[in-house]
C-alpha cells in the first residue's frame, strides 16, 4: 500500500541551530498526520500532530508545516539542544475507515545535535 | 500514572519455541496496537484490537499471535513460526480505534532476540 516516507535518513546540526526534518506522503486521502520521537531503547513520544484542514500548528519548541499540494510535511526544531537528538518519525492517518488500524510510519530521521 | 508497561525489557528466544510479550495498560482505552521495529526501519503493524474479545491482522501477522480477554491487556505471542523474530516490539493504544485523529500512545519496547 502507500506509505510514508523521509528523504534523508541522518540529519546533523549545531546545537543552538534550527533544525528541519522533512516527510514526503505518498496517500492523498490522508486526513492526519503526527511527529514522534524516538530516543535509543525506548517507545516512541508524541510530538506534535496536524490535521489536513491545517497548513501549519506550533508548539513549544516545534512546528510543524504541511504542504498538502506536494505531500510534504515537515517539522523544525527551533535552537536544537543534545536532548533534541533522536530519531523522528512521521505518521498519517486515513479518515475513511476510520483508520482503525492506526498509524502509517515513515522510516525515520535520525538527528545528531553537534556540539 | 496512566501509561503502557511493556515486559519484559529483554526477552531471548531458543530455535522452535514460543514467546510471549506482555502489554498492559491503565488508561481505560479501547484500541491497542503491536507493531515490530527493525534497525533503522519505520514500524509495521502486526496486529490490532479496537475492543475486548476482537482482534485483527496487521501488515505482517504471519509468526505472531495475540489474545484481548481484558481491556487491560494484549499480550503477543511470538511462535516458531516466525523466522526471523529478532527486533524491537512495541505495544500501542488509544481511546477509540475508529477515530482517525487521534495519537497512539507507545509501551517502552521489548527488545526480542534469538539464542
Amino acid at each position: 500500500g502507500e506509505s510514508v516516507g523521509l528523504h534523508l535518513p541522518t540529519l546533523s546540526v549545531q546545537e543552538g541551530d534550527n533544525s528541519i526534518i522533512n516527510c514526503a506522503y505518498s496517500n492523498s486521502a490522508s486526513d492526519y498526520f503526527i511527529w514522534y520521537k524516538q530516543e535509543s531503547g525506548k517507545g516512541p513520544q508524541f510530538i506534535i500532530d496536524i490535521r489536513s484542514n491545517m497548513d501549519k500548528r506550533q508548539g513549544q519548541r516545534v512546528t510543524v508545516l504541511l504542504n498538502k499540494t506536494v505531500k510534504h510535511l515537515s517539522l523544525q526544531i527551533a535552537a536544537t539542544q543534545p536532548g533534541d537528538s533522536a530519531v523522528y518519525f512521521c505518521a498519517e492517518n486515513m479518515n475513511s475507515g476510520g483508520g482503525a488500524d492506526g498509524l502509517t510510519f515513515g522510516k525515520g530521521t535520525h538527528l545528531i545535535i553537534q556540539p | 500514572d496512566g501509561g503502557i508497561t511493556q515486559s519484559p525489557k529483554y526477552l531471548f528466544r531458543k530455535e522452535g519455541q514460543n514467546v510471549t510479550l506482555s502489554c498492559e495498560q491503565n488508561l481505560n482505552h479501547d484500541a491497542m496496537y503491536w507493531y515490530r521495529q527493525d534497525p533503522g526501519q519505520g514500524l509495521r503493524l502486526i496486529y490490532y484490537s479496537q475492543i475486548v474479545n476482537d482482534f485483527q491482522k496487521g501488515d505482517i501477522a504471519e509468526g505472531y499471535s495475540v489474545s484481548r480477554e481484558k481491556k487491560e491487556s494484549f499480550p503477543l505471542t511470538v511462535t516458531s513460526a516466525q523466522k526471523n523474530p529478532t527486533a524491537f516490539y512495541l505495544c500501542a493504544s488509544k481511546t477509540d480505534s475508529l477515530r482517525f485523529n487521534e495519537k497512539l500512545f507507545f509501551g517502552s519496547g521489548t527488545q526480542l532476540s534469538v539464542l
